[in-house]
């Protein structure tokens, strides 16, 4: 079975810091897609990015970037010069591509405040 | 930017009642799911739909929960007989085709069980 694990459960900094938010997850496939979505305090879930498992490029974004580590299983994602408009829950989560329905299975999140 | 809406955005109901929760994916979308979140928790598979049949269910989709395309639009969730521990904001998702595309939330409906 797939398994998604943020360690972090509360992170908190001060504007500008840059964050790292670490992901693990398990899985049997060779064959399968990682994904982080932000939950900000008014709740909906907004997709920031989608990385498949052949692809280990990392990947920067404006002040977002990737870190995708097939060999530790692990999907870090940094935030660079953080401002007050990133505090806001952040999943990590997992796709295997075999299932037909192809589910995602998300880690339990990370809470990340930044302070002013 | 298209989007994924659902209806309503909150809904109160008392313990034994039926709800239906809507959703309007995305329209050229294929695929529609339901996920649920507890209050603090982690966010849950449900079911995924494809085709007019369910595709997929988790262990929490058990008699109580069904789900149903009454027409080329709507998504429906149905909660037949509601219970306390079903207070929870219920996702819709809804990605284009294929296994490797992303799914699109909803903003979620937050279900209250009294």
């Amino acid at each position: 079975a797939q398994k998604v694990t943020q360690a972090q459960t509360e992170i908190s900094v001060v504007e500008k810091e840059d964050v790292t938010l670490d992901c693990v997850y398990e899985t049997r496939d060779t064959t399968y897609y990682l994904f982080w979505y932000k939950q900000p305090p008014s709740g909906e879930l907004v997709f920031l990015i989608r990385r498949n498992s052949f692809d280990e490029q990392n990947e920067i974004s404006g002040r977002y970037s990737w870190n995708f580590q097939k060999s530790t299983s692990s999907f870090n994602f940094t935030i660079t010069a953080s401002q007050v408009v990133d505090s806001a829950v952040y999943f990590c989560a997992l796709s295997e591509v075999k299932t037909s329905g192809s589910r995602l299975t998300f880690g339990e999140g990370t809470q990340l405040t930044v302070n002013p | 930017e298209p989007e994924v809406t659902q209806t309503p955005s909150h809904q109160v109901t008392q313990m034994g009642q039926e709800v239906i929760l809507r959703c309007v994916p995305i329209s050229n979308h294929l695929y529609f799911y339901w996920y649920r979140q507890i209050l603090g928790q982690k966010v849950e598979f449900l079911v995924s739909f494809y085709n007019n049949e369910i595709s997929e269910k988790s262990e929490i989709f058990d008699d109580q929960f069904s789900v149903e395309r009454p027409d080329g639009s709507n998504f429906t969730l149905k909660i037949r007989s509601t219970k306390l521990e079903d207070s929870a904001m219920y996702f819709c998702a809804s990605r284009f085709q294929g296994r490797t595309d992303t799914q699109y939330f909803g903003p979620g409906t937050r279900l209250t069980v009294l």
